[in-house]
């Protein structure tokens, strides 16, 4: 099956500090999610994203289908961000069944 | 305007008692899953319905089954949990297709 990996699996940031984290998967795919998810442990969607740039206040994401991966771009990181963040792609093919990394662990010191 | 609902968020069980998760969705998506999350580790998934065809992942153990009465309902049955039960469980929804995915609170199993 595919591969995800992401990268670095620990960051711990000073607030107002900006940060970049990586998903790399092993096969072509037409689907992409990150998630957040927060302390209480709930996966909060933060974008989907198969190709292309988007953003969404401090967030933004951008990914390379053709090169496989995606970066998940933080910028004046705040305590609120902290947590852990997944990217998900499709197990195969069209599947609707997702294929989770190990996550990032961040978190944002005052 | 929750969309992925879970009950109980917090569920406390004996060794060996049977216990009952559940999930609802206002979404009127046809998937719905299960996942099994331990602390620092991704979401396991358990299984999965599409309408109301079940899809049993290969390693999940025996002790889990789940029911889905209706396109809203979903369940989660621990016949008898173990220590090793005790774990985050999340429930998900999506249309089918290439589709985001939108998760529950989770609820938090401990096991005594």
């Amino acid at each position: 099956g595919i591969q995800v990996e992401q990268s670095p699996p620990d960051l711990i940031l000073q607030e107002g500090a900006n940060s970049t984290l990586r998903c790399n998967f092993s096969d072509s795919v037409n689907n992409l999610q990150w998630f957040h998810q927060n302390p209480w442990g709930q996966l909060i969607n933060l974008f989907y994203i198969p190709s292309g740039t988007k953003q969404n206040g401090r967030l933004s994401a951008t990914t390379v289908a053709t090169e496989r991966y995606s970066l998940l771009y933080i910028s004046s990181s705040q305590t609120t961000d902290s947590g852990v963040y997944f990217c998900a792609v499709p197990a195969s093919g069209g599947s609707y069944i997702p294929t989770f990394g190990r996550g990032t662990s961040l978190i944002v010191h005052p | 305007d929750a969309m992925v609902i879970q009950n109980p968020r917090y569920q406390v069980t004996q060794f060996g008692k049977p216990v009952t998760l559940s999930c609802s969705q206002t979404l009127n998506h046809n998937v719905m899953y299960w996942y099994q999350q331990k602390s620092s580790q991704a979401p396991k998934l358990l299984f999965h319905y599409y309408d109301k065809d079940f899809n049993n992942e290969a390693d999940t153990p025996d002790n889990f089954q789940s029911r889905r009465p209706n396109t809203s309902f979903c369940f989660l049955d621990i016949r008898s949990p173990g220590l090793g039960d005790a774990a985050m469980y999340l429930c998900a929804t999506s249309s089918g297709g290439v589709d985001t995915q939108y998760f529950g609170p989770g609820t938090r199993l401990t096991v005594l």
